[in-house]
């Protein structure tokens, strides 16, 4: 499968935990994003790389999240003294870019954080 | 930043036709529509966009009048495995830095009956 893989696919941590998450792009692909999606909701943007620069967070973004592109190719994404309300599908996306107009982003299959 | 708005949900039978329209008033020059489809439990999955006029492929129709403040998501014959929620999207865009950030609203959740 060459599509965009999330790990874990699901996470249980208690209040007050770090957790790190996982994002392996398509391969050719420069552009990567974080969004989250609660119950009910659409995905919200959390942040966006090209290559290995950080270009975009939102304000969404609490200073307890941090994101990482090494190098350009996988990402990762660490929530810090996690708090019930980070509770979420926390979902990454790809693009190959190339165009401003570039609107088709490949989507992983998310990873559900539940803090209890 | 232009404001979609689009059904909360639509009921369908299989077979039948589905037109989903969306309005966004407020949509840019250069902005494109695009809309996604997602299952449950799975992320968003690009289906069309389109600028103006007609745009069709191997899943949909999109259909976008002159004035480009609304469009119409159309799916021909839908199955049972059609039932998902469905996002239209204007994005927004960074045109210095070129970021492309997806803004979702809640969607319309189609639901395919037999």
């Amino acid at each position: 499968d060459t599509g965009v893989s999330q790990d874990p696919r699901h996470k249980i941590t208690k209040r007050g935990q770090n957790v790190t998450f996982r994002c392996d792009p398509i391969s050719e692909h420069n552009r990567l994003y974080w969004y989250r999606q609660t119950l009910g909701q659409g995905p919200e943007f959390l942040t966006y790389f090209q290559n290995e620069a950080q270009l975009e967070k939102s304000r969404l973004l609490s200073d307890r999240f941090s994101a990482e592109r090494p190098k350009g190719s996988f990402s990762t994404l660490e929530i810090q003294r996690t708090e019930q309300g980070d509770s979420a599908m926390y979902l990454c996306a790809s693009s190959l870019g190339g165009s401003v107009w570039d609107n088709e982003q490949f989507f992983g299959p998310g990873t559900r954080l539940t803090v209890l | 930043l232009a404001k979609t708005t689009q059904p909360i949900s639509m009921d369908s039978y299989e077979g039948q036709e589905v037109n989903i329209t969306c309005s966004h008033n407020n949509i840019a020059t250069n902005d494109y529509i695009t809309w996604y489809q997602q299952f449950p439990s799975q992320g968003p999955r690009f289906i069309i966009q389109g600028y103006k006029t007609k745009v069709t492929n191997e899943v949909a129709s999109l259909f976008i009048p002159a004035d480009r403040k609304s469009s119409t998501l159309s799916l021909p014959r839908v199955s049972l495995s059609d039932t998902a929620v469905y996002y239209c999207l204007v994005g927004d865009r960074d045109y210095g830095g070129a970021t492309n950030k997806l803004i979702f609203g809640t969607g319309t959740l189609l639901a395919v009956q037999p």
